[in-house]
């Protein structure tokens, strides 16, 4: 079993709607989580970032954590066709120890005009 | 500021052979980590590079290696080529300050890398 378990799709959605993503996770000492986007043939580019448990809002996006069921979400509003990207989220235990990110298979999603 | 930066981007190698990737990192960032890219795995971890030594490393054969130099340039290699190392390699950048603050990691374009 992976240590983080993303559902790969792909998810199409139309233009305007409410996009739901998600990880599980196994490693409860896991502290920060991260929410990357990742343009075909490019980079992953950081979304969103949070520590431990909580909310977290940046525009469009808002990103979720909850530690005790071990499972994070990322939440984007009014999704755009420049949305259309794969999602990864990842994660660390904490930063003084490294900087090794575990990461989520991704999730393919594709925003209908 | 310019962002992190590979070369080459595209890279065709057979089976056997060796090869080696160079990373540019943000100008000021002292940690450079590299991963591996496929679409079966995903993004695994390889290892992390400070101040010219290595921090930090996955899984991996030791057919897999670095090195950081003074200027937080970094090398990785890879000996032996083999087909399942046909990847997509990242490389990122942090700052890495003691505080803790300022760790994001900064991604590359990657170089991809294929095996014959």
């Amino acid at each position: 079993q992976k240590e983080v378990e993303q559902d790969p799709g792909p998810l199409s959605v139309p233009e305007g709607a409410i996009v739901s993503l998600n990880c599980t996770y196994s490693n409860s000492a896991f502290q920060y989580f991260m929410w990357y986007r990742q343009y075909s043939r490019k980079g992953p580019e950081l979304l969103m970032y949070t520590y431990s448990s909580g909310n977290k809002e940046d525009g469009r996006f808002t990103a979720q954590v909850d530690k005790s069921s071990k499972y994070i979400s990322l939440f984007i509003r009014d999704s755009q066709p420049s949305d259309s990207a794969t999602y990864l989220c990842a994660m660390s235990e904490k930063k003084s120890s490294g900087d090794k990110l575990t990461f989520g298979t991704g999730t393919r999603l594709a925003v209908r005009p | 500021k310019a962002g992190v930066t590979q070369t080459p981007r595209y890279l065709i190698k057979t089976r056997g052979q060796q090869v080696t990737l160079s990373c540019s990192p943000i100008s000021g960032h002292r940690s450079v980590s590299w991963y591996q890219q496929t679409p079966g795995q995903g993004l695994q971890f390889l290892f992390e590079y400070f101040s010219e030594t290595q921090r930090n490393k996955g899984n991996f054969p030791g057919r897999f290696s670095g090195r950081q130099f003074s200027n937080s340039r970094s090398e990785m290699n890879v000996s032996t080529l083999e087909l399942g190392d046909s990847a997509l390699y990242l490389c990122a950048s942090s700052l890495r300050t003691s505080g803790g603050a300022g760790d994001t990691q900064y991604f590359g374009p990657g170089t991809r890398l294929t095996v014959l």
